[in-house]
Order: structure tokens, then sequence, then C-alpha cells
């Protein structure tokens, strides 16, 4: 299986920061990671796919970009509502992994 | 709209057997792919296995081949996912995906809202 690597686990930030998250496969993936937000208690909620494609109705503070091994998401300027746990996602392979999660705390 | 609506909390003895359901809605059935996805209390998210809704292939995570059925039925548009020789760390959320419109096979939007297993003694 591809092995999917989060950096860091646990990110301390400010409303208003710029923040990056990164995401590192065991092996190329391309193109085919996603990105999902999840707040406590709550359900996933897709961000972005094919690396760099926003989801309709996500912000635009939110990017994403890479491809091959080393991928990252991108905050442009947190707010508020941002403050959760986000995981990576390849699906490249028909043995989809998830990274183990960058959580996002003030 | 979309809606996926997983079935009730469960609890189970080790050893026996659990089945989950995911009735949808607001979509063409055989159009997208479902996948059941896992969450341990306070750890990540597991893919475990997908199925597609159109011609009933499946595909499994390794972890769970042999222990792990998914199903579809199409007359009620409805998936099902059944976990078998349950141990305690088996206790966590199980979620279903179905496959993006837009990312497409195996993106999860949108997802169910969670059905607690827990597997206790």
């Amino acid at each position: 299986d591809i092995q999917m690597t989060q950096s860091p686990s646990t990110l301390s930030a400010s409303v208003g920061d710029r923040v990056t998250i990164t995401c590192r496969a065991s092996q190329s993936v391309s193109a085919w990671l996603a990105w999902y937000q999840q707040k406590p208690g709550k359900v996933p909620k897709l961000l972005i796919y094919k690396a760099s494609s926003l989801e309709s109705g996500v912000p635009s503070r939110f990017s994403g970009s890479g491809s091959g091994t080393e991928f990252s998401l991108t905050i442009s300027s947190l707010q508020p509502d941002d403050f959760a746990t986000y995981y990576c996602q390849q699906y490249h392979s028909f043995l989809w992994t998830f990274g183990q999660g960058t959580k996002v705390e003030i | 709209q979309v809606q996926l609506v997983q079935s009730g909390a469960e609890v189970k003895k080790p050893g026996a057997s659990v089945r989950v359901s995911c009735k949808t809605s607001g979509y063409t059935f055989g159009s997208h792919g479902i996948s059941w996805v896992r969450q341990a209390p306070g750890q990540g998210l597991e893919w475990m296995g997908w199925i597609s809704a159109y011609n009933g292939n499946t595909n499994y995570a390794q972890k769970f081949q042999g222990r792990l059925t998914v199903t579809v039925d199409t007359s009620t548009r409805t998936a099902y996912m059944e976990l078998r020789s349950l141990r305690s760390d088996d206790t966590a959320i199980y979620y279903c995906a179905r496959d993006s419109a837009t990312g497409g096979t195996g993106v999860f939007d949108p997802w169910g809202q969670g059905t607690l297993v827990t597997v206790s003694s």
C-alpha cells in the first residue's frame, strides 16, 4: 500500500496566518490526491481533489499544489472556522490511503 | 440534494458481525461508487473498501480482506457494509461516502453521518 505522511501532526497558528500542511507519498501518486477538513464531531468535508482543484463552495483561501510524492495544502489567511484537522488522501492505486492528519489549533 | 443516511449505533460482542446500511437519495444511484471509511476514537481516517453501484464490483483494503463484505441493493438505493469476527479495536465510527461528482472515483463526497460501532464484552 502507498503510505501517506503528513507534517506537522499539529500546527499552532493565529487568525490571519498563512498556513501550509505537507503530505508525502511513499511512491508517486501523480496528481491523484485529495484534501479533507474535519471538525470535531463532524463528517469530513472535501476541499481539494486532483492535487489542486478546489471543490465547489470551498473558499478560495484554500489551495493545493504538488505532484508525484510531495503535496501541500495552503490556507492563505487562517479564519476562525478553519481550526480543524486536515487529511490528505491518495487515490492513485485502487488501494486508497489517508495521511494521519494535521490538527490546526490556536 | 444528495444524501447518505446511515443506520444507527451498534454494540457488539467480540467475535460477532455487524452490518451497517447507507441509504442514498438525490442522484442516479448507479453512476457513483460508494466507499466505507472508519475512524477509531481520537484517530484518523481509514479507507476500508469500495463498491461500484453500477455493476457491484468491489475493492477492499488488504487489512480487511476476508473479513469485510460491501454490497448494494439497487432497488432500495442502499449500500451495506458487513464486518465479521469483530475485535475491540474495530470500535469506531463507520462512514459511507459516495464517489465525488467532480473528483470521480476515489474522492469521497458527500459522506454519511457515521455509525458508531462499539465492540465490547
